[in-house]
Order: C-alpha cells, then structure tokens, then sequence
C-alpha cells in the first residue's frame, strides 16, 4: 500500500517562529503536494513539486516556502508563523502523468497546526 | 484554476438507505474523481471516471458524469455508519501538469 507519512500529527507553535512541515512518501511518485484545509474553504493547494528541487507555486504560496532535495520527501517551510497560518496541513502524492494515466492523489494523516 | 463543487453539502440519513451527491464544475476535464475523509484524518481515494465514460460502480458507489453539463453525482447504496464522513470531488485537467482541483466539501451522516 501506499504511504504518505506526515511528521506531526498536532503541532503548537507561537507567532513568530520558524515552522517544519515534512512529508514522506515510499511509492517513488514523482509529485507531492501541500494544502491546507480550513472550514468551508475545502483544500486549497499551497505548493506542489513534480521533481526534485522543481517547485510550482499553487493557489495560496503567500508566507510558505517548500523544499525537495530528495524525491521521497517534501517539506513545508513556514519562514514566520502567524496566527492565520492555523489550520489542517495535508500532504499528497501521485505518480506523473507519463508513469500513469491515473492522477490518483494519496494523502497523508495531516497535521493540525496551531499559531498562538 | 477549475473547482469541483459538491451539492448538497450536508446530508444526513438512516443506515441503510442511499446518498447521493452531485458535483459541478468549470471547465474541461481529463478525469473526476471522489475522495473521502473521515473527520481528522486524510482524504482516500475512491473512484475516478474518465470523460470520456459516463457511469462507473465500485462496490457500493455509483459514479455518473455528464461533461456536457459539466457534473457528476456520487451515489453510495445501503448507507452504513462508517459511510459517515466528508465526500470530496476533483477535478483533473485535460494536459499539463497532475493538480486536482477540488470541490469544498459534502458532509454525510449515516444515522445507525
């Protein structure tokens, strides 16, 4: 079976501080992705990368950064934590369009952040 | 980008019966696809139809897809209390790259 593994599962952190999201995936996918999730807003995708060290800015990159050195892992970097940055984080991978004609995405657990 | 929209966005039933969601969207599509979410957790996938198809089953779930209406409905039979969740439609485009855009949400709660 796939997994997609989520450092954190609950993450509290104060205004201010430098955040570490990390994802791993052990399918060889070639694309990982970052959203968060907040009440009646759905997902919404924060950054996505299609290779290592190649990275897309998705629909809300404002106040995160991302990092992929190696293909199994994705990290997401909050550079100065705020209190609107408190929400569900998802990470998701899926094979590349040309290893499969399926965009199937597998998420991981998700962490909960909260800035206070 | 193009965005799912699932209708109606709670639903609550009896243990047993069915659930049907609809789902609209934008613009062309490559694939549609149904997710699932229990509460906290992960979304896990559940069926994708292509557009070129227009009715897909797996198991319970009953997936139809108009694109000249540019909907879907997902339909789950014989509801049972670990139906309960939150159901996600996603839409995957015709070329480029492998983002989905999803839909905000169908809310379900099967009643035991």
């Amino acid at each position: 079976d796939v997994k997609v593994t989520q450092s954190s599962r609950y993450l509290v952190k104060r205004t201010g501080e430098k955040v570490f999201l990390e994802c791993v995936q052990d399918m060889d996918h070639e694309n990982m992705f970052w959203y968060r999730q907040d009440p009646g807003l759905g997902l919404r995708l924060i950054y996505f990368s299609y290779d290592v060290k190649m990275k897309e800015k998705g629909d809300i990159p404002e106040g995160y950064s991302v990092s992929r050195e190696k293909k199994e892992r994705f990290s997401l970097i909050l550079e100065s934590a705020s209190t609107n940055q408190t929400s569900m984080y998802l990470c998701a991978s899926s094979f590349a369009l040309g290893k499969s004609t399926k965009n199937i995405q597998y998420f991981g657990a998700g962490t909960r952040l909260s800035v206070l | 980008s193009q965005q799912g929209e699932e209708d109606p966005q709670a639903l609550s039933i009896q243990e047993g019966e069915n659930a049907t969601m609809n789902c609209s969207y934008k613009t062309s599509i490559n694939n549609l696809q149904w997710y699932r979410q229990n509460s906290g957790r992960g979304l896990v996938h559940l069926i994708l139809i292509r557009s070129n198809e227009r009715e897909k089953h797996s198991g319970r779930l009953r997936v139809t897809l108009d694109t000249s209406k540019k909907s879907s409905s997902l339909l789950i039979t014989a509801s049972r209390a670990a139906d309960t969740a939150s159901y996600f439609c996603a839409t995957g485009p015709p070329y480029g790259n492998n983002r989905l855009a999803f839909g905000k949400g169908n809310q379900v709660v099967v009643i035991p």
